[in-house]
Formats: structure tokens, C-alpha cells, sequence
């Protein structure tokens, strides 16, 4: 099937560790991005192919994979981390699927 | 850097049509592939239409097929998204973004809102 599942929320203390999980079928031959959006701001992208970071992104975001769940990890969070994140991949229709959403707290 | 500057967002009535733009700075119109993500008020982003680098292939969600053009200028540097009978769920901030690779939503835009209301 051709969805993403995401918590719709997730919560931890300053300087703890932020998991954000990104689940469906299509995961086990497709790559994820991730993606940081603020409020009233653009998305950012903050993971690519699974794993890799872009060029600014700070190395506490990390990406990892596991068949058809990929997992976005914060380590050490902090309160500028606080922000949706949404994971994205793609399907074999030619279209681009987004996750619901998850709205980390750092507090 | 790339830059992307969408416009063509306002008030409609249902059932009315608009035309949203989009213009590229910083990078090669014809070898990225053009995407047009929107979000609605309060709520997640919705992928909605991809056109290739050539502009040659282009594809729909299943929301928008048979309502929504998606084109662009190579010669101007300019995505366009021509939306027609527009219904009050079409309500959204639509985000350009552009991508070296089919499908990818790398580099994003500020978003344009379109307000569907009577």
C-alpha cells in the first residue's frame, strides 16, 4: 500500500533522545527524506536517501533503516529542535507520498 | 543557491479556476524535475504534481487528476500549476519545490496561499 505511518507525536526532556518513526510497505525498495518544518516556515530538508545529511544540517539528526521502517533519531535534543517532521518517499505510480507528521516537543 | 519565488495565490470562489507560478534561481530549469506540495490549515503536507526536467512527463494525485495542469517554461525558468474547478478542500499553502532526481522535493519555496471560499 502506498502510505506512510509517522506517530503523531513525540515527546522528551533538553539533551535526551529523539526517536521519529516512519513506517509502509513501499520503505523496503524506496529511499525516505526527511523533512524539519517550523511553524509559518517551509519544510527543510533534513535526511536524504535514508542516511545522509545534507550539507548544514546539524550531526545530532541522523537516519536509520530497517525494511520497511526507517527511523529519524535526535540525539542530545534541543529546543531549536522542536518543529514537525515529516518523512516522504515514493511510489511505483510516479507519485510522492508524505507521512502524517510528527510533532516533537523538547521540553 | 537555489531560490524558488512561488506567486499566483489569492481568494477564489468555488468552482473558479487560478493560475500559480513559480520562478527558479540558481540551478539548471531542464535537468530538475518540479514538484508542487500544498498544506492545508492545520494540516500535513499533500504531494500534488510532478513534471519532469524536459517537461515532458508529468503526473497527478488522485485529488487533482482531471483539475490541475502542471507546466513549465524552460525558456523563463517558471513552473506554472493552471487549477480548475477548484473546491472548498483545495484550500492549501502550495509549496514549489525542485529536485535532481524524479520525484525528490529537495529545494522548496516559500508557498503561495490559495483560499478557496465563497
Amino acid at each position: 500500500s502506498y502510505e506512510l505511518t509517522q506517530p503523531s507525536s513525540v515527546s522528551v526532556s533538553p539533551g535526551q533522545t529523539a526517536r521519529i518513526t516512519c513506517s509502509g510497505d513501499v520503505l523496503a525498495t524506496k529511499y525516505v527524506r526527511w523533512f524539519q518544518q517550523k511553524p509559518g516556515r517551509a519544510p527543510v530538508l533534513v535526511i536524504y536517501d535514508d542516511t545522509e545529511r545534507p550539507s548544514g544540517i546539524p550531526e545530532r539528526l541522523s537516519g536509520s533503516s530497517s525494511g520497511t521502517t526507517v527511523t529519524l533519531t535526535i540525539s542530545g535534543a534541543q529546543v531549536e529542535d522542536e518543529a514537525d517532521y515529516y518523512c516522504y518517499s515514493t511510489a511505483d505510480n510516479n507519485k510522492g507520498i508524505f507521512g502524517g507528521g510528527t510533532k516533537l516537543t523538547v521540553l | 543557491e537555489v531560490q524558488l519565488l512561488e506567486s499566483g495565490g489569492s481568494l477564489v470562489q468555488p468552482g473558479g479556476s487560478l493560475r500559480l507560478s513559480c520562478a527558479g534561481y540558481g540551478f539548471t530549469f531542464s535537468n530538475h524535475a518540479m514538484t508542487w506540495v500544498r498544506q492545508a490549515p492545520g494540516k500535513g503536507l499533500e504531494w500534488v504534481s510532478v513534471v519532469s526536467g524536459s517537461g515532458g512527463s508529468t503526473f497527478y494525485a488522485d485529488s487533482v487528476k482531471g483539475r490541475f495542469t502542471i507546466s513549465k517554461d524552460i525558456s523563463k525558468n517558471t513552473l506554472h500549476l493552471q487549477m480548475n474547478s477548484l473546491r472548498l478542500d483545495d484550500t492549501a499553502v502550495y509549496y514549489c519545490t525542485a529536485s535532481e532526481k524524479w520525484l525528490g522535493v529537495d529545494y522548496w519555496g516559500q508557498g503561495t496561499l490559495v483560499t478557496v471560499s465563497s
